[in-house]
């Protein structure tokens, strides 16, 4: 199994362009996520999702779109890139709560993203 | 919102001492802990993880516990070793994760 897997590891963008992260899963989990990760500030909720075809947002959903089309996938999009959204990207994925099963996340490896 | 605090935010010891990271969360209805070990461009990754029915759990050097009273929780090194050295995440969900800043533990040797 490869576990999370994200695509790109790093990309540049200049401010105002898009681009879309994707990140599959192999462990048939039905909640994914996507973090955000910056120097001394954790890991922030951006948005998350509990199955197919469900997304809800986080912490800090502004600026970033998602969509979970197949539940094997998470697609998280930019639309307009700006400066403040520099950051490494981790996808994670997981049971999730229910029945009393264990919310163990796992996390994908990280897309770098630099917006100039 | 459930907000999850952590201390310290660095630390540094020697080989072979004990470390401690506290943190604190203000979400009583939170009933998932679980501690991630982030390496130096890695990913994070879950080295312990305790539930709200149980104070204590132990794995080998590890160690964490619980106070629901107080709302806080702590994870325990014994015999640090030069690989424990990276970042450590708390974290604390009730439905979601929500974690806190981080400590960088440092082992000298």
């Amino acid at each position: 199994n490869a576990g999370v897997t994200q695509t790109p590891k790093f990309r540049v963008l200049k401010t105002g362009q898009s681009m879309t992260l994707l990140c599959a899963q192999d462990m048939n989990h039905e909640y994914m996520y996507w973090y955000r990760q910056d120097p001394g500030m954790g890991l922030r909720l951006i948005h998350y999702s509990v199955g197919e075809g469900t997304t809800a947002k986080g912490e800090v959903p502004d600026g970033y779109n998602v969509s979970r089309l197949k539940k094997q996938n998470f697609l998280l999009g930019l639309e307009s890139a700006a400066p403040s959204q520099t950051s490494v990207y981790f996808c994670a994925s997981s049971n999730g709560l229910y029945r009393g099963r264990t919310d163990t996340q796992y996390f994908g490896p990280g897309t770098r993203l630099t917006v100039l | 919102g459930e907000n999850v605090e952590q201390h310290p935010s660095t630390l540094s010891v020697q080989e072979g001492d004990s470390a401690v990271i506290k943190c604190t969360y203000s979400d009583s209805a939170s009933n998932y802990f679980p501690w991630y070990k982030q390496e130096l461009g890695k990913r994070p990754q879950l080295i312990i993880d305790i539930r709200s029915n149980v104070g204590e759990k132990k794995d080998q050097r590890i160690a964490v516990t619980l106070n629901k009273t107080a709302k806080h929780f702590s994870l325990h090194i014994t015999e640090t070793q030069p690989e424990d050295s990276a970042v450590y995440f708390c974290a604390a969900s009730f439905n979601k994760l929500v974690f806190g800043a981080g400590t960088i533990l440092r082992v000298k040797s």
